[in-house]
């Protein structure tokens, strides 16, 4: 079956430091990944998209890898700030719709 | 503001009571689809649309319905209300291109 695996355990970090979190699939081809932030009580903002051509990607802080041999995505946050405390989301494409992973906590810490 | 709306906020049911979440987004965009999010089960898409006209079942359709008469709104339906449905539930529209998707900002159902 299909699955989209993140780490369910919060990930506690100081601030400054780098959170790296993971992404890892099975039974899925996707043409891309992508990355979102999720706030309590609130949807699912859209972060970062990486092609399956691609092996890194940047925006500002955040830094997403795709590895479709380990079939892997790793995303980061460098300079990590207490407003980036949030759950974030993988999601993959497959049959013209997203699927997600449950998500991963990151708690940054002052 | 440009963006998906979701209608209404907050909502309490009886058991076997049907009501509609409405979704509305202005963006033009083809792609719709509902998802619903519980504690530890991540978001489940229950139905979703390319366009106008055309829509079909995701992993989660069963106790639902959906249809699309045009490109801006897509309702879910619940028919016969359970505990089950007991969720919070996320609309979210895409252009045609790599389903970068906005969400709304969601429906909390307590189904009771």
């Amino acid at each position: 079956s299909q699955k989209i695996e993140q780490n369910s355990e919060a990930l506690n970090i100081q601030e400054g430091k780098t959170a790296t979190l993971t992404c890892n699939y099975t039974n899925y081809s996707p043409a891309y990944l992508q990355w979102y932030r999720q706030d309590p009580g609130r949807g699912p903002v859209f972060l970062l998209l990486i092609r399956e051509n691609e092996k890194e990607k940047r925006k500002e802080r955040l830094k997403v890898t795709f590895d479709t041999t380990l079939k892997q995505s790793l995303f980061h946050i460098t300079a990590s700030q207490p407003a980036d405390s949030a759950t974030y989301l993988c999601a993959l494409d497959g049959n013209n719709r997203l699927a997600f992973g449950k998500g991963n906590q990151v708690v940054v810490i002052p | 503001n440009a963006g998906v709306t979701q209608t209404p906020k907050f909502q309490v049911l009886k058991t076997g009571q049907s009501m509609t979440l409405q979704c509305a987004q202005d963006m033009n965009h083809e792609y719709m689809s509902w998802y619903r999010q519980d504690p530890g089960m991540g978001l489940r898409l229950i139905h979703y649309s390319v366009g106008a006209g055309i829509t079909d079942q995701g992993e989660v359709p069963n106790g639902y319905n959906v249809s699309r008469s045009t490109t801006e709104d897509f309702p879910l339906r619940l028919l016969s209300a359970a505990p089950s449905q007991t969720s919070v539930y996320f609309c979210a529209s895409s252009g045609t291109e790599f389903f970068r998707y906005t969400f709304g900002s969601g429906t909390r159902l307590t189904v009771v």
